[in-house]
């Protein structure tokens, strides 16, 4: 079966930058697996950020970036706000219909 | 405006089947490549995508629930079902539906979960 994997967690002081990785186990992360990245907080739905790897929702902070890079989706948050501090997945698409969640990657801002 | 609400049980014994019914409003399940998907989350843990079906009703299922789920749709209703057969204490989550555009913009937009709970 498909994994997706990201860091288990991080932590990031307020006004800081952090990135946030997502490898898949059948290789090299590309554009062709679409990555979307969703934020989680507490008792919250998910709610989508970046879709197709580098394209923010029209609700999307600027701080939030997507990107490839190395083989893995990369998602990159630029002037932390202690708001951010939730818990951040990725989703890839690997055809067919088929599309895998990440671990999540839990943001402490401290 | 897209907007999702799950319905179901929220409470079903082991062995028996759990039905959830997902009813949007904003988008039309005829329109090319659009689909919904029902995403599970059990406590303290990620993600888990279910199943999704597409305009085209092509399905998806993840492949360790594979034979325990069915998805389907009811384009006049607005509707969307998960039957999960079969019912185990481990499936005990907050199962959510999502609203997939194309295959470049999965699940933009999420309904607010339904918490499902397998006992005895």
């Amino acid at each position: 079966q498909t994994l997706v994997t990201q860091e288990p967690s991080l932590t990031v002081s307020p006004g800081g930058t952090v990135t946030l990785t997502c490898a898949s186990s059948t290789g090299a992360v590309t554009s062709t697996n679409y990555p979307n990245w969703f934020q989680q907080r507490p008792g919250q739905a998910p709610r989508a950020l970046i879709y197709s790897a580098s394209n923010r929702h029209s609700w999307t902070p600027a701080r939030f970036s997507g990107s490839l890079l190395g083989g893995k989706a990369v998602l990159t948050l630029s002037g932390v706000q202690p708001e951010d501090e939730a818990e951040y997945y990725c989703l890839l698409y690997f055809g067919s219909g088929q599309v895998v969640f990440g671990g999540g990657t839990k943001l402490t801002v401290l | 405006q897209i907007t999702l609400k799950e319905s179901g049980p929220t409470l079903v014994k082991p062995t028996e089947t759990l039905t959830l019914t997902c009813t949007f409003s904003g988008f039309s399940l005829r329109s090319t490549g659009v689909g919904v998907g029902w995403i599970r989350q059990s406590p303290g843990k990620a993600l888990e995508c279910l199943a999704v079906i597409y305009w085209d009703d092509d399905k998806y299922y993840s492949p360790s629930l594979k034979t325990r789920l069915t998805i389907t749709k009811d384009t006049s209703k607005n509707q969307v079902v998960l039957t999960m057969t079969n019912v185990d204490p481990v499936d005990t989550a907050t199962y959510y539906c999502a609203h997939r555009l194309n295959y470049r913009t999965h699940f933009a937009s999420w309904g607010q979960g339904t918490l499902v709970t397998v006992s005895s």
